[in-house]
């Protein structure tokens, strides 16, 4: 257990609203992402963090901003969500030490519709 | 460019059955790894194994084997007698930078 909370769990919202999605981690690990799980395309990066107000893009950012201002806390803000945005969003840890790069551990996940 | 293609979409066996998912990796890094994840019914992804491109050794776990063959750039892994709970996706992934690319994923049934 890499004490990975993911909250809400489940959120229905109508076209255009602003949604904001949380990811807390107990552990201090420097580096969290945040993933898209759609049919068809695996898991899909859209943020990562890798660090406190430390952030950059990955694949899929587009409609995606995010926030870190605690080690703790990895927010996904979508600031006018589009019925494209349904998805499950993971959010994910990853112990990396020094030069070696260890797995990365996974939330529950959340599954966002947008109607 | 970084890749990770897993051909196989569905598989479906027999419980006892040997299955082997294939990874197939593309990348211009000499140092890289290479995951595998598994995600059950319940929807939690549970990582099950990582390789670095230093050790070509194959990797034993109970039922579970892993063949890492970096001429053929595949990572191909083998259920020995399967089990209904062995149903599930299963992902390869690869590192890049510090961010992990995946493959689309292979679903897996076993049937009693």
């Amino acid at each position: 257990d890499a004490g990975i909370t993911q909250s809400p769990r489940h959120k229905v919202t109508e076209t255009g609203t602003p949604v904001t999605l949380r990811c807390h981690q107990t552990e201090n690990h420097r580096y969290m992402y945040w993933y898209r799980q759609d049919p068809g395309h695996g898991l899909r990066l859209i943020h990562y963090s890798y660090g406190v107000k430390d952030t950059d893009k990955g694949e899929v950012s587009d409609g995606y901003s995010v926030s870190r201002s605690k080690t703790e806390d990895f927010l996904l803000t979508l600031e006018s969500a589009t019925s494209s945005q349904t998805s499950v969003y993971f959010c994910a840890i990853s112990a990396q030490t020094g030069s070696s790069y260890n797995e990365q551990f996974f939330g529950p996940g959340t599954r966002l519709t947008v109607l | 460019a970084q890749k990770v293609t897993q051909a196989q979409t569905e598989i479906s066996v027999v419980e006892k059955e040997d299955v082997t998912l294939d990874c197939v990796y593309e990348t211009r890094d000499t140092t890289y790894y290479l995951f595998w994840y598994k995600q059950p019914p319940s929807g939690e992804l549970v990582f099950l194994i990582r390789r670095n491109s230093f050790d070509e050794q194959n990797e034993i776990s109970g039922r579970y084997s892993w063949n890492f063959q970096k001429s053929t750039s595949s990572f191909n892994f083998t259920i020995t007698a399967s089990q209904v709970v062995d149903s599930a996706v299963y992902f390869c992934a690869l590192r890049y930078t510090d961010k992990l690319i995946f493959g689309t994923g292979t679903r897996l049934q076993v049937f009693p």
